[in-house]
């Protein structure tokens, strides 16, 4: 049974500083694994969906890492922003079937 | 309107209650999802439907009872529900089900509180 871990549970850094933040799954033999935010009683908006043939994807400040082998990837958010304040969730999806199984995401606070 | 619109987005219930969760997506696809968000847990996938037709049923229990009539919308008819059923209902479409690197793309989601 495949399972997601984020840690940390939660992150504050001051406004500038770049965020690190891990995703791991048990599982290696996924299809691609997807990176999201959620605002407060909001719904998910994706930002970085990686093949599990790729290494790594990038959309301006954001770059998410794949290591397939090792079950991890991570999300790099650069020079962050109070705006960047919610909840990251990563999801896996394996090779067959229709399941994205999630983490519990990490809430992150960028204090201006 | 464009994506996945959930109504209502707040809902409160007492345990004997029947009510109906709406989704309608505008983007075409062929595929719909229910998810739960519960607190303290990770989101988890209820059911999938492909074509109105239910692909997938993740051991739901029957109190939950899901509706497809078109590819469009999707339903989630609930009755007799429990406190521990008080969650953020979220719904999602895709272009298609089964293996792809297309996103599923979610909407807002429905706050339900059972009293």
């Amino acid at each position: 049974k495949q399972e997601v871990t984020q840690i940390p549970a939660a992150l504050s850094v001051p406004e500038g500083e770049n965020l690190v933040l891990n995703c791991s799954f048990t599982d290696s033999a996924i299809y691609n694994l997807q990176w999201f935010r959620q605002d407060p009683g909001k719904g998910l908006t994706s930002l970085l969906l990686i093949q599990s043939s790729q290494r790594e994807q990038t959309s301006g400040r954001l770059n998410a890492s794949l290591d397939k082998s090792s079950g991890r990837s991570t999300l790099y958010i650069a020079a962050s922003q109070p705006g960047d304040s919610a909840t990251y969730l990563c999801a896996v999806r394996r090779a067959a079937g229709n399941k994205l199984t999630f983490g519990g995401g990490t809430r992150v606070l960028v204090k201006p | 309107e464009t994506g996945v619109t959930q109504t209502p987005r707040h809902l409160v219930m007492g345990m004997t209650n029947k009510k109906s969760l709406k989704c309608e997506q505008h983007l075409g696809h062929n595929a719909m999802y229910w998810y739960k968000q519960s607190a303290k847990k990770p989101l988890e996938l209820m059911f999938v439907y492909s074509l109105e037709e239910r692909v997938e049923n993740n051991s739901v229990p029957s109190r939950f009872s899901p509706e497809c009539p078109n590819s469009s919308h999707l339903f989630l008819h609930l009755h007799t529900l429990q406190p521990e059923d008080s969650a953020l209902y979220l719904c999602a479409s895709s272009q298609k089900i089964g293996p792809s690197n297309q996103p599923q793309h979610f909407g807002d989601g429905t706050r339900l509180s059972i009293l």
